[in-house]
């Protein structure tokens, strides 16, 4: 069964270094997302893209975030300068079609822990 | 925030039918309502969703009642496995937005043998 895959699983860094995570959606699907879970908190949703951009963000997307789909099969989340308050586990998920279509649910990735020190 | 309110706990015996309820007294016309489930810290896993009528896959069955107020999703055969925090989303296609979840606190279900 296809899965989302994302790399690495666990993550450490130093404040104020930048890391990129990494996704590998489902190869026929079109909408990709990242969320984040800070530790015995809820999954927060952080941004949404679709045709090659952003189709929404939420607050806490700001400009330390960024995310790419450089290559048609990966899907990157980029924090420029990592806080303290980035320590969290990231969920990449992806559908085939957005919702009030037939597929549109989210399949999620294992996430990966990022823990900055 | 999430639109919806669901019990914080429920306990299940394994083998029974396990039914969460989920309140979504805001829901509008053309939102549909998710239920997906996170066991430990994986990554969350979509159960089934509706827009009226009740559905039913090999996971599991949703009732939506006719008001679309609330629904139930329903395990018919609990298991151990089936122990995880499940999630209640309402969500729509917001003027091209793709529906993105709005996860609450959800349910913790814990089956027990």
């Amino acid at each position: 069964e296809p899965e989302v895959t994302q790399t690495p699983s666990h993550q450490v860094t130093q404040m104020g270094q930048e890391v990129i995570l990494r996704c590998v959606p489902i190869s026929n699907h079109l909408y990709f997302y990242w969320y984040r879970q800070i530790l015995g908190q809820k999954v927060e949703f952080l941004v949404s893209f679709y045709n090659n951009e952003i189709s929404e963000k939420s607050e806490i997307f700001d400009d330390q975030f960024s995310v790419e789909r450089p290559d048609g099969s990966n899907f990157t989340l980029k924090i420029r300068s990592t806080k303290l308050e980035d320590s969290a586990m990231y969920f990449c998920a992806s559908s085939e079609g957005g919702v009030g279509t037939t597929y549109n649910e989210q399949f999620f990735g294992p996430g990966t822990r990022l823990t900055v020190l | 925030d999430a639109k919806t309110t669901q019990p914080p706990s429920m306990d299940c015996a394994e083998g029974r039918a396990a039914n969460l309820p989920c309140n979504h007294s805001t829901i509008s016309g053309n939102e549909y309502v998710y239920w997906y489930r996170q066991i430990h810290s994986q990554g969350p896993q979509y159960i089934i969703h509706g827009l009226k009528n009740n559905e039913t896959n090999e996971m599991a069955s949703l009732i939506i009642t006719e008001d679309r107020k609330s629904s139930t999703l329903i395990l018919p055969h609990a298991t151990l496995r089936d122990t995880a925090v499940y999630y209640c989303i309402v969500t729509g296609n917001y003027g091209g937005s793709q529906g993105n979840l709005i996860f609450g606190k959800g349910t913790k279900l814990s089956v027990k043998p």
